[in-house]
């Protein structure tokens, strides 16, 4: 079936160094893109989203990047810090009626002091 | 804005108990809540969609008749385990939204734990 899913399980990065999440989906269909970040025991938290008309939109501190051609998402954060640590999730959404999200495997994310 | 709680946070029943899971909307009215399952270091599972006043909708392979959904008002929707197994035990987390495909926000999770 659809799936969205990693390349990277887990990442390890220098503190103040940029973090760079992938993500490939596969229903070209879907036209938003959200990145959602989890911290142990808690629920996701929203990052930052985008939608399919455009290819970046930047947040603080993150950027995503979309590019339909090979269907594939990224996630940057710039000057990482430990509090970034956490499991990052993509998510995709088709523009139908029931607004359902599919999410990807997941990134672990480890910031090294 | 947009906050969603759960309650509880932490439940351990014995198996074959039922367990009631809530889900509130505490600062929007929530037009459409969804119910997902994640298993340790794995990705979120969506289970069913759940608008108020009608029935939910289950995904595929998410048995009805065990996960009950009940979504009676524009601020609340309710899960219930019904004769939970150890096999259930998990972190359920939902998830909120206005209308149209706004972001979801999502509540902070419970973990059930079946022994």
């Amino acid at each position: 079936g659809e799936s969205v899913g990693l390349h990277l399980p887990t990442l390890s990065v220098q503190e103040g160094d940029n973090s760079i999440i992938n993500c490939a989906y596969s229903n070209s269909a879907s036209d938003y893109f959200i990145w959602y970040k989890q911290e142990s025991g808690k629920g996701p938290q929203f990052i930052i989203d985008i939608r399919s008309n455009m290819d970046k939109r930047q947040g603080q501190r993150v950027t995503v990047l979309l590019n339909k051609t090979v269907k594939h998402l990224s996630l940057q954060i710039a000057a990482t810090q430990p509090g970034d640590s956490a499991v990052y999730f993509c998510a995709e959404n088709q523009e139908d009626s029931s607004y359902k999200l599919i999410f990807g495997s997941g990134t672990r994310l480890l910031v090294r002091p | 804005g947009a906050v969603v709680s759960q309650h509880p946070s932490w439940v351990i029943c014995k198996s074959g108990t039922s367990v009631k899971i809530e889900c509130r909307s505490l600062d929007f009215q929530a037009t459409t809540m969804f119910w997902y399952r994640q298993f340790p270091k794995q990705s979120l599972m969506l289970m069913a969609t759940s608008n108020e006043g009608s029935k939910a909708t289950y995904e595929q392979g998410v048995e009805k008749d065990k996960f009950l959904i009940n979504h009676a008002s524009l601020t609340l929707s309710t899960l219930t385990v019904t004769s939970a197994h150890p096999e259930d035990s998990s972190f359920y987390i939902c998830s909120a939204t206005a209308g149209g495909r706004e972001t979801q926000y999502f509540g902070p999770g419970t973990r059930l734990l079946v022994l």
